[in-house]
């Protein structure tokens, strides 16, 4: 079974500007999570989707936003990008969004913003 | 709100030997559950073991096992017969057992623990 695949894997992109990140989860799997994770503030929860819904979000500005399709592959947005935004964007799935399931994990997306 | 805190940044150890990673955890809640989670140089976040606080006994997955002490919110790794394979950060995190708005898919980690295995 293929694992969480997230594109691209790498990304530079210049302050100002926007950048959507792809996520498709294990099949089968319903729910999508979010974190960045960067040196100075390590990993940091975004936001969970499932059956196309936000559930839950982390503290990040209204810059950052997400969606997830019916098929359960999931995408985050970032708008006016700023230095800071550089870091490793991970995605998660799990069966569910019930506290049991646990997370698999894909690859990241290593955005810098220049 | 609830934090993890690893305390030791680096942990060295030389191949077959045991090394232990600590973690310890703030919350008021008494359910939930907590992870270990290795992150390679290849960046993909694997998880090493799971253990829900309503257990008393300690998880184990082949040469990785836990020491949960709930009383103390502590949640220590030992690995075992350590690998070259090993080698890699190592992240503890807290999952809330609450079913609900504004615990689903949230994870709170720590800082991790970086690993070097020597051979």
């Amino acid at each position: 079974k293929a694992g969480v695949t997230q594109t691209p894997r790498y990304l530079i992109k210049t302050r100002g500007q926007q950048v959507t990140l792809s996520c498709s989860p294990i099949s089968g799997h319903r729910s999508v999570s979010w974190y960045q994770q960067t040196p100075g503030q390590g990993l940091q929860f975004l936001f969970e989707y499932f059956s196309e819904t936000q559930r839950n979000k982390g503290n990040f500005p209204g810059r950052f936003s997400g969606r997830q399709f019916s098929n359960s592959r999931s995408e985050m947005n970032v708008s006016t990008l700023e230095l800071g935004d550089s870091a490793l964007y991970l995605c998660a799935s799990s069966l569910a969004p019930d506290t049991s399931s646990p997370l698999h994990f894909g690859n990241g997306t290593r955005l810098t913003v220049t | 709100a609830q934090t993890v805190t690893q305390s030791q940044p680096e942990m060295s150890v030389q191949e077959a030997e045991t090394v232990t990673l600590s973690c310890t955890y703030d919350t008021s809640e008494s359910d939930y559950y907590l992870f270990w989670y290795k992150q390679p140089p290849s960046r993909q976040m694997i998880l090493v073991i799971r253990q829900e606080a309503y257990k008393q006994q300690n998880a184990t997955e082949n040469r990785f096992s836990v020491n949960f002490q709930k009383a103390a919110k502590s949640f220590s790794l030992k690995i075992s017969d350590s690998q070259l394979g090993d080698a890699a950060m190592y992240f503890c995190a807290y999952r809330s057992a609450r079913v609900g708005i504004g615990s689903w898919g949230k994870l709170q980690f720590g800082a991790g623990t970086q690993v070097v295995v020597t051979p």
